[in-house]
């Protein structure tokens, strides 16, 4: 069963950052793409990016392309978004989600809630 | 960029009801237009894939449809379970990136 499982909830300080989780299961990583996406509450969906995971491209929303980094552990099956330069804006749930037979966007994880506050 | 504007942003209706939603495109888009449901506290769930599409699971009362710049989710009987927020969602190849709607809410009148 694909199951992705992310990180629990964080707490940060303006211009800090915040690295989140997002561990695979239940198919070949190696072969896979994970999407990351924001969503301030009550907010929409915002893709931030996304990483090929066999061969680490990733490719970035122009609005978070100056402060956002994806990366995976192979070793793990863990895919990991960093944001910098965090403001309140930043306060959010972030989602990985990984492609499957019918989109991009097949399967989800839980969300991680980041909270950045003074 | 492309938009995606939906509408309305709420829809009030009941049990039994047919809800009609609009996703419109701010330029004619390809054939992948994808529709997703969120529940309160949880993870986006995957709907409809290339316009018309249900995924594994969904079942017949979801239904979509459209062209061009324009597409719609059809639920033809909501169900308690399909009271939710509901997003549209494309990808542009060039550059390669994906866009949400701003979503519409079916809330029980």
């Amino acid at each position: 069963q694909m199951q992705l499982v992310q990180s629990g909830p964080e707490v940060k300080k303006p211009g800090t950052s915040v690295k989140v989780s997002c561990k695979a299961s239940g198919f070949t990583f190696s072969s896979s793409e994970i999407q990351w996406v924001r969503q301030a509450r009550g907010q929409r969906l915002e893709w931030m990016g996304w990483i090929v995971v066999g061969s680490g491209t990733t490719n970035f929303a122009q609005k978070f392309q100056e402060r956002v980094t994806i990366t995976r552990d192979l070793a793990t099956s863990t895919a990991y978004m960093e944001l910098s330069s965090l403001t309140s804006e930043d306060t959010a749930v972030f989602y990985c989600a990984a492609g499957g037979s019918y989109s991009d966007f097949d399967y989800w994880g839980q969300g991680t809630l980041v909270t950045v506050s003074s | 960029e492309i938009v995606l504007t939906q509408s309305p942003a709420t829809l009030s209706l009941s049990p039994g009801e047919r809800a009609t939603l609009s996703c419109r495109a701010s330029q004619s888009v390809s054939a992948y237009l994808a529709w997703f449901q969120q529940k309160p506290g949880q993870a986006p769930r995957l709907l409809i894939y290339d316009v018309s599409n249900r995924a594994t699971g969904i079942p017949a009362r979801f239904s979509g449809s459209g062209s061009g710049t324009d597409f719609t989710l059809t639920i033809s009987s909501l169900e308690p379970e399909d009271f939710a927020v509901y997003y549209c969602q494309h990808r542009s190849t060039w550059p390669l990136s994906w866009t949400f709607g701003q979503g519409t809410k079916v809330e029980i009148k």
